[in-house]
């Protein structure tokens, strides 16, 4: 159990629908992080939120909306996605991202395909 | 721009060592990570390395040389659970994690 939990852990969906992911974390950290993780590809860093608010946006497409209600969840809201967004989505926390050595922990991430 | 190297597979024995290699490009280093994943789950944290040097944690261990920027990471007595993707991840100088594109790892019998 590495403590951070997400669900869906599988979500199939058509390009006009409209779903969520979710991600909890149980560690106490104050960072959390949305990852896409495509065959054979690196790790994509999507959005990082430190403290609640959101310090990175890597020029991700606006059909992926992130919420951060608090530092234990944080949440990918996703509308009008594109067959090429089918991926692993993966949620990571840590301490609090300000340091080389802040070590971040993974979700088991939710499997999406888009049709 | 930012670059992390590793081979996309290799195969090793049950029983055996691996030694399994990491090259990067950053603007900046504040440290070196390795994690590891199995099929379908996340990724764990396995090492840390900041300064030059070999880490050794039980059957893992891993080797840090920043003037070349290069890691590696050695699994000795390899077991069958063994098998499973490693990722190398640079810190760069914005405490951004650049990572690899992972290493699978395939043991066999």
């Amino acid at each position: 159990e590495t403590g951070v939990t997400q669900t869906p852990r599988h979500l199939v969906m058509g390009m006009t629908n409209k779903k969520s992911l979710k991600c909890e974390q149980h560690l106490g950290h104050n960072a959390m992080y949305w990852y896409k993780q495509s065959a054979k590809k690196p790790l994509e860093l999507m959005f990082v939120y430190n403290f609640k608010e959101q310090t990175e946006n890597n020029s991700v497409p606006s059909r992926f909306s992130p919420e951060c209600p608090n530092s234990s969840h944080l949440f990918l809201h996703l509308h009008t996605l594109q067959p090429e967004d089918s991926a692993l989505y993966l949620c990571a926390s840590s301490q609090d991202g300000s340091s080389g050595a802040d070590t971040q922990y993974f979700g088991p991430g939710t499997r999406l395909t888009v049709l | 721009g930012q670059n992390i190297d590793q081979p996309t597979e290799m195969t090793a024995t049950e029983g055996a060592i691996v030694q399994i290699n990491c090259t990067y490009q950053t603007s900046g280093f504040n440290g070196l990570f390795w994690y590891q994943q199995h099929a379908g789950e996340a990724p764990t944290f396995l090492s840390y390395n900041v300064l030059d040097g070999l880490e050794e944690k039980g059957r893992f261990s891993s080797f840090l040389s920043r003037s070349k920027g290069y890691s590696y990471l050695l699994l000795k007595e390899l077991q069958m659970k063994d098998s499973a993707s490693y990722l190398c991840a640079v810190t760069d100088s914005n405490y951004q994690l650049i990572w690899g594109a992972g290493t699978k790892l395939i043991i066999k019998p």
